[in-house]
């Protein structure tokens, strides 16, 4: 069945290299979240594209997060400089319209040494 | 923006009791309530929604309740399972944050056989 993809799936990296997060969105849907999850946090929205175009990106930190769709079928999420607090699992989600359910991908767990 | 808060953070049952999981939301707009299920280690995965035009819902042993006057919607588990074991999280959208879920806390329920 369809699935929303996601890699790497495990990330290990020292603090101040650069990560970068693959998804593919189920092929059709429109719409692609990126969260994070922390057990402190819990899961947090942190930008969403509709239509490749970014929606809303205000849960991201703008210094070093950035988010992209390049094409329907691929988004990424890239943290330059990668900082220690950001290890989580970060998740991918995509959807056919906004308002609607999203599927989660299986998530890519992020260490920063 | 939205604020999501869910009771109990944990919750221990034993098999084939019924466990209940509470949402409140603070936007009176939002229209769109989804539980996820996410097992260890695994994606959350959609297991019920509901909209604001419905009070109830139902899924052979799982539904959900919503009351817009309160604003707060409910999670109903019956007949448990060792299998149900899991973290469940409400989660609202729409009104001021079209398109964009925000997630309670989540609940580590535990079934004990």
């Amino acid at each position: 069945d369809a699935r929303v993809t996601q890699t790497p799936r495990h990330k290990v990296t020292e603090m101040g290299q650069e990560v970068t997060m693959r998804c593919q969105p189920i092929l059709g849907h429109n719409t692609v979240f990126w969260y994070r999850q922390t057990m402190m946090q819990g899961l947090e929205l942190l930008a969403y594209f509709r239509n490749r175009a970014p929606l809303d990106d205000s849960g991201m930190p703008k210094d070093r997060f950035s988010a992209e769709m390049p094409d329907a079928t691929l988004a990424t999420l890239k943290i330059q400089p990668s900082e220690p607090r950001d290890s989580a699992v970060y998740f991918c989600a995509s959807g056919l319209e906004l308002a609607v359910e999203q599927f989660f991908g299986p998530g890519t767990r992020l260490t920063v040494l | 923006g939205e604020n999501v808060e869910q009771h109990p953070s944990t919750l221990s049952v034993q098999e084939g009791d019924s466990a209940v999981i509470k949402c409140t939301y603070s936007d009176s707009a939002s229209n769109y309530f989804p539980w996820y299920k996410q097992e260890l280690g695994k994606r959350p995965q959609l297991i019920i929604d509901i909209r604001s035009n419905v009070g109830e819902k139902k899924d052979q042993r799982i539904a959900v309740t919503l009351n817009k006057t309160a604003k707060h919607f409910s999670l109903h588990i019956t007949e448990t399972q060792p299998e149900d074991s899991a973290v469940y999280f409400c989660a609202a959208m729409g009104g001021t944050s079209y398109g964009k879920l925000t997630f309670g806390q989540g609940t580590i329920l535990t079934v004990h056989p």
